[in-house]
Order: structure tokens, then sequence, then C-alpha cells
């Protein structure tokens, strides 16, 4: 139990343009999600915390009209960066959580801004 | 807020010893401790957690030990394997926010 994806795996997209990126829990309902993005060799950064049917929690430093976070329902949860440029491309990681401290992982999404 | 401290960034043991990564965090508010192992690409797996009103966990070869006066959390994995080589991840929660240390790249040689 406890499965949560992530869609789509992999992304390539030209600068300028807008990615979303869904992450579901497949098997729970998830309370609260939370997006983290990831730079190579190093640990997992919170950019924000979702709660479904409320404005999403931004970390000091992420832009809230960049990432935008929306959680439309105990089981779906999307993150849109818009206007992406290369600075942009990272692994970007999104968890769910049934409402303890436990949080389950998504597989990941690879951005590569061109 | 929240810091979480992690060390060693790099550990590399024969097959069959032991590894020992440690963490230290700043507010003695946090109240939850998972560890995640983390494979090349892939996410991170919860491998073991304790809460604040316990000292020591164990799960077959992983422990986890908990000093809640000196804001420190240990991770202990025995009889290493290679298959235990990956990045291992301490966190510290406060209200289901997990604050993530900054790994440590385990390297289990044969």
């Amino acid at each position: 139990g406890a499965v949560v994806s992530q869609h789509p795996s992999r992304v390539i997209c030209k600068s300028g343009t807008s990615v979303k990126i869904e992450c579901r829990s497949l098997d729970f309902q998830a309370t609260t999600m939370f997006w983290y993005r990831q730079f190579p060799k190093q640990s997992l950064m919170l950019m924000a915390t979702s709660n479904e049917g409320s404005k999403a929690t931004y970390e000091q430093g992420v832009e809230k009209d960049k990432f935008l976070i929306n959680h439309a329902s105990l089981t779906l949860s999307t993150l849109t960066v818009t206007s992406a440029h290369p600075e942009d491309s990272s692994f970007y990681i999104c968890s769910a959580s049934p409402g303890t401290d436990t949080q389950y992982f998504g597989p990941g999404t690879r951005l590569t801004v061109l | 807020g929240e810091n979480v401290e992690q060390h060693p960034s790099t550990l590399s043991v024969q097959e069959g010893d032991s590894a020992v990564i440690k963490c230290t965090y700043s507010d003695s508010a946090s109240n939850y401790f998972p560890w995640y192992k983390q494979e090349l690409g892939k996410r991170p797996q919860l491998i073991i957690d304790i809460r604040s009103n316990v000292g020591e966990k164990k799960d077959q070869r992983i422990a986890v030990t908990l000093n809640k006066t000196a804001k420190h959390f240990s991770l202990h994995i025995t009889e290493t394997q290679p298959e235990d080589s990956a990045v291992y991840f301490c966190a510290a929660s406060q209200g289901g926010k997990l604050i993530f240390g900054q790994g440590t790249e385990l390297s289990v040689k044969p």
C-alpha cells in the first residue's frame, strides 16, 4: 500500500514554455502533499506544502507565481513550472501524507529546459 | 526554523562491516525522525523512523537511536551488503514538514 505516482517521469521543453507535473496517491487519501526539488548530488529541498482545497504554503525563496501548485482532490496535486528556464532544470519529487507524519514519495520527474 | 546536519557526506565500508550515519537537529519541537534510502535517479524510500518518545528502534540489520537531550540521532546498519550502497538521508519533522539532512553516500565494497 501507500503508492504515489508522478507523471511525466521525464520532460524536455524549450525555454519559456510551461510544464505541468501530476502527483497522485493511488491507494490512500492524501490530506497533505509536498513538492521538493533535488539538484544532482544534493539533498531534497522542500518547495511547498499543499492541502486539498486550500492555497499552497511556499517555502522562503520559492516564487509562488513561477511554481503554481493546485491540490484539487485528496488524491491529486499538480505543479506547473511557468515560463521555464534552464536554471529550472532539476529533479522534482512529490510526496503525500495520509495525515500522519509519514510521507510517501513519488518516483520523481526529471525536467530539462533547453 | 529547523536545521538538520548530517555526517559523513561519504562513507565506504567493506561488506559485512557496520556503517553509522549521524544527524543533529536544531529545533527541540521536532518529534519525528525518518531515514530514507535513495538509489540513483529513484525515489527516496523510508527504511526506518523513530518518534521522540522512543530512544531506540531496530528492524533486522537497521537500527536508529535518538538522544533528545543532545538533539542527535543515528542510523546503524550492521552486516552491510553491496545492495546497501545508496544515498541515505535523515530528516526531522515539525508539524508534518520534513527537513532533510545533506545526505550520506554509502559505498559497500564486496
